[in-house]
Parts: structure tokens; sequence; C-alpha cells
């Protein structure tokens, strides 16, 4: 299987900074990788694609990038709605794996 | 407006079986890939399988390979989870997905618990 590796595994920051989470793969995935964002007691949510880029909808703050086996996912300027577990998931394989997530909380 | 709801958790003993079911609304089962992804408490999240739309394919996480069997009922635009010799490490909430393009899940449920305990 596919091990996909998240870092930091949690991080602190303030309304305003520019957030990156890193995402390694195991093997090489090309570009297959899609970002999600999960708050407390609720179901995840997509994200965004690195494969497609931005997706309709998704604040233009969120960016993603990668191929190959590393991968970033970067959040420009933090909102107070931002504050969350963010997971990558690879689906190159179809044994879809998923990141260990990091979370995003106050500073 | 697509919906999905997920049943059929519960307390189940070690050793025992559940299955889960996951109605969906608001678009045809038969189009899409459908997914199982769990959570243990305070935990990530661990993909469990997928199926496609016809069921044309299946696919399991090797945790739960030949104890878990994903099925689907387009006429009734459900997806089920059997799920056979449980064990503690299967306690988690189990969230069923919609899959579109891309292999994006753009659609969840609100999650059913599944505890496993003596």
């Amino acid at each position: 299987d596919i091990q996909m590796t998240q870092s930091p595994s949690s991080l602190s920051a303030s309304v305003g900074d520019r957030v990156t989470i890193t995402c390694r793969a195991s093997q090489n995935i090309n570009n297959y990788l899609n970002w999600y964002q999960q708050k407390p007691g609720k179901a995840p949510k997509f994200v965004i694609s690195t494969a497609s880029s931005l997706q309709s909808g998704v604040p233009s703050r969120f960016s993603a990038s990668g191929s190959g086996t590393d991968f970033t996912f970067t959040i420009a300027s933090l909102q107070p709605e931002d504050f969350a577990t963010y997971y990558c998931q690879q689906t190159y394989s179809t044994l879809r794996t998923f990141g260990q997530g990091t979370k995003v909380d106050v500073k | 407006e697509v919906h999905l709801v997920e049943s059929g958790g519960g307390l189940v003993k070690p050793g025992g079986s559940l299955r889960l079911s996951c109605a969906g609304s608001g678009f045809t089962f038969s189009y899409y890939t459908m997914n199982w992804v769990r959570q243990a408490p305070g935990k990530g999240l661990e993909w469990v399988s997928s199926i496609g739309g016809s069921g044309e394919y299946i696919y399991y996480a090797d945790s739960v390979k030949g104890r878990f069997t994903v099925s689907m009922d387009n006429d009734k635009n459900s997806l089920y989870l059997q799920m056979n010799s449980l064990s503690a490490d299967d306690t988690a909430v189990y969230y069923c997905a919609r899959e579109i393009g891309g292999s994006i899940s753009d659609y969840w449920g609100q999650g059913t618990l599944v505890t496993v305990s003596s």
C-alpha cells in the first residue's frame, strides 16, 4: 500500500498567517492527491485537488501543488473558518490512503 | 440536493457482525463510485472500501479485506457495508461518500458510530 506522511502533525497560527502543510507519498503518485478539511464532530469536506488545481467554489486562498512524491497545501491568509484538521489522500492507487492529518489551531 | 445518510451503527461484541447502510438522494447511485471511510475516536481518516456505480469493481483496505463486504442497491439508491468478525480496532465512525471525477469525494454522510466492546 502507498503510505502518506503529512507534516507537521499540528501547527498553531493566527488569522492572516500563511500556512503550509506537506504530504509525502511512499512512491510516485503523479499528481493524484486530494485535500480535505475536517472540523470537530463533522464529516470531512473536500477542499482542493492537486490534479485539478482550484475547484469551483474553493476560496482562492487555498492552493495545492506537487507531483511525484512531494506535495504542498497552502492557505495564503488563514481565516477564522480555516481552523480545522487537514488530510491529504492519494487516489493514484485503487487502495486510497489518507495522511495522518494536520491540525491547525489558534496560536 | 445531494444527501447521504448512514445508519446501522451501534454496540456489538467482539467477533460479532453489523450491517451499515447509506441512503442517498438527489443523485443516481449507478453513475458514481461510492466509498466507505472510517475514523476511530480521536484518530485520522482511514479509507475502507470503494465500489463502482454498477458494482464493476470493488476494493478494500487490507485491514478489512476478507471481513467486510460492500454492496449497493441502485433501485433503492443505497450502499451497504456488511462487517463480520469485528474487533475493537473496528470501533469508529463510518462515513459513506460519493466520488466524482478526479476521485474526489464531494459529498459525505454525517457518519454512524460503530463500537466493538464486550
